[in-house]
């Protein structure tokens, strides 16, 4: 079965980059897209077709998926930013989750 | 504004069935295909179940295969998901999902609150 591995923790001093990044077997041939959720709150996208933003979404936020690595990049990451992040995409018949990043703004 | 509200979880013991329901509005029901998506307690997502706006066609992951049966009704804009056989791993958040496309899953553009299933003796 199709698996996507990310990192389960990631810091960030509060303005800089963070890169959150999920592998899988020829990633870069399908779409991924990228939530965050706040504790006890539903799961947001952030993220979807590898690089689009949803309306509403910052434009700090982006995303890349090329080879075997889709990559979620926020710029000037603010301590609002502070969520779990996952990634997903789908493979045949089948729809995959990462097993989640905890994004920690120091 | 697009609104999902689920319903239907509850503490059930091992062996035993639910039905959770997923009341949708703010959209054309019938053109959007649909997810059950869960979360077990500190746990991350685990998609469950898909189908399609317009066919009904269904996609399951293997944890679920053969015990829990995704439906619709597009008359009453409502998205059904039968448990049968629960067991204690069933445990988790479920959420229901809206995915952006109609056939196929693409992404899930909205999510509704979940609803709390408990599988335990």
């Amino acid at each position: 079965s199709y698996e996507l591995t990310q990192p389960p923790s990631v810091s960030v001093s509060p303005g800089q980059t963070a890169s959150i990044t999920c592998s899988g077997d020829k990633l870069g041939n399908k779409y991924a897209c990228w939530y965050h959720q706040k504790p006890g709150q539903s799961p947001v996208v952030v993220i979807y077709q590898d690089n689009k933003r949803p309306s509403g979404i910052p434009e700090r936020f982006s995303g890349s998926n090329s080879g075997n690595t889709a990559t979620l990049a926020i710029s000037g990451t603010r301590a609002m930013d502070e969520a779990d992040y996952y990634c997903q995409a789908w493979d045949s018949t089948t729809v995959v989750f990462g097993g989640g990043t905890k994004l920690t703004v120091l | 504004e697009v609104q999902l509200l689920e319903s239907g979880g509850g503490l059930v013991q091992p062996g035993g069935s639910l039905r959770l329901s997923c009341a949708a509005s703010g959209f054309t029901f019938s053109s959007y295909a649909m997810s059950w998506v869960r979360q077990a307690p500190a746990k991350g997502l685990e998609w469950v179940s898909f189908i399609s706006g317009s066919d009904g066609g269904t996609y399951y992951a293997d944890s679920v295969k053969g015990r829990f049966t995704i439906s619709r009704d597009n008359s009453k804009n409502t998205l059904y998901l039968q448990m049968n056989s629960l067991r204690a791993e069933d445990t988790a958040v479920y959420y229901c999902a809206k995915d952006a496309g109609a056939t196929a899953p693409e992404y899930f553009h909205h999510w509704g609150q979940g609803t709390l299933v408990t599988v335990s003796s």
